[in-house]
């Protein structure tokens, strides 16, 4: 089966500094990764997506992630965090079984973005 | 585009009463989804459709949980007895055509507390 892990509940850092939200995947095959965002009270937003191709996905709101095959993972980063950002991140993987239209989503991991 | 609708936002009911959420998909998205968030067990998709017909309902909790989707415009998610473990927020997503690389769009979910 396919999952993905966060392995950091919370992240802390300064307005302006660069900001990393990690993730790891376990898949059988090729991974389809995602990557959304939840402010309180609001549904999840998507910010990105893997499917093939370059190793590094541009996405919303100055998001981008990398891709790294070597690793399994797919770090979540940008280069000058705003207070704005602070919310939850979930990164997620397809699930290749029935058709793939299934989405395993990590446990999620808390962005503070303090002044 | 509205975007996925859901309703009603929040619901607050007590054991025992019958609780129906509501969600009108993105037009042209043959794809919708179910999921319930809670702290204990994170994002669980509950039910999918393909097409307004259930295709994998492995993730319904229990037969108290039933779900319908009458029409490309229109699914229900129906609890019945509600239980207060049954407190949670529950989304709506939905996608274009399925697959490995589509992207599910949420609603911005409703928050049920059953007392």
């Amino acid at each position: 089966a396919q999952s993905v892990a966060q392995p950091e509940d919370q992240v802390n850092v300064a307005e302006g500094n660069p900001l990393t939200v990690k993730c790891t995947y376990s898949v059988s095959g090729n991974p389809y990764l995602f990557w959304y965002v939840q402010y309180p009270n609001r549904g999840l937003q998507f910010l990105l997506k893997y499917i093939t191709g370059d190793n590094l996905v541009k996405g919303s709101y100055g998001f981008e992630a990398e891709f790294n095959k070597s690793q399994t993972s797919f770090h979540l980063k940008k280069p000058s965090a705003l207070v704005s950002d602070s919310a939850l991140y979930f990164c997620a993987v397809r699930d290749m079984e029935g058709g793939g239209n299934k989405l395993t989503f990590g446990t999620g991991t808390q962005l503070k973005v303090e002044l | 585009d509205a975007g996925v609708i859901q309703s009603p936002r929040h619901e607050v009911t007590e054991m025992g009463q019958e609780v129906t959420l509501r969600c009108k998909p993105i037009s042209g998205h043959d794809y919708l989804f179910w999921y319930r968030q809670t702290m204990m067990r994170g994002l669980e998709l509950l039910i999918y459709f393909n097409n307004n017909v259930p295709i994998d309902d492995s993730g319904m909790p229990e037969d108290r949980f039933s779900a319908k989707m009458p029409n490309a415009s229109f699914s229900t998610l129906k609890i019945q007895p509600s239980e207060p473990r049954d407190s949670a927020v529950y989304f709506c997503a939905s996608s274009r055509q399925g697959g490995f690389g589509d992207t599910q769009y949420f609603g911005p979910g409703t928050r049920l507390t059953v007392l």
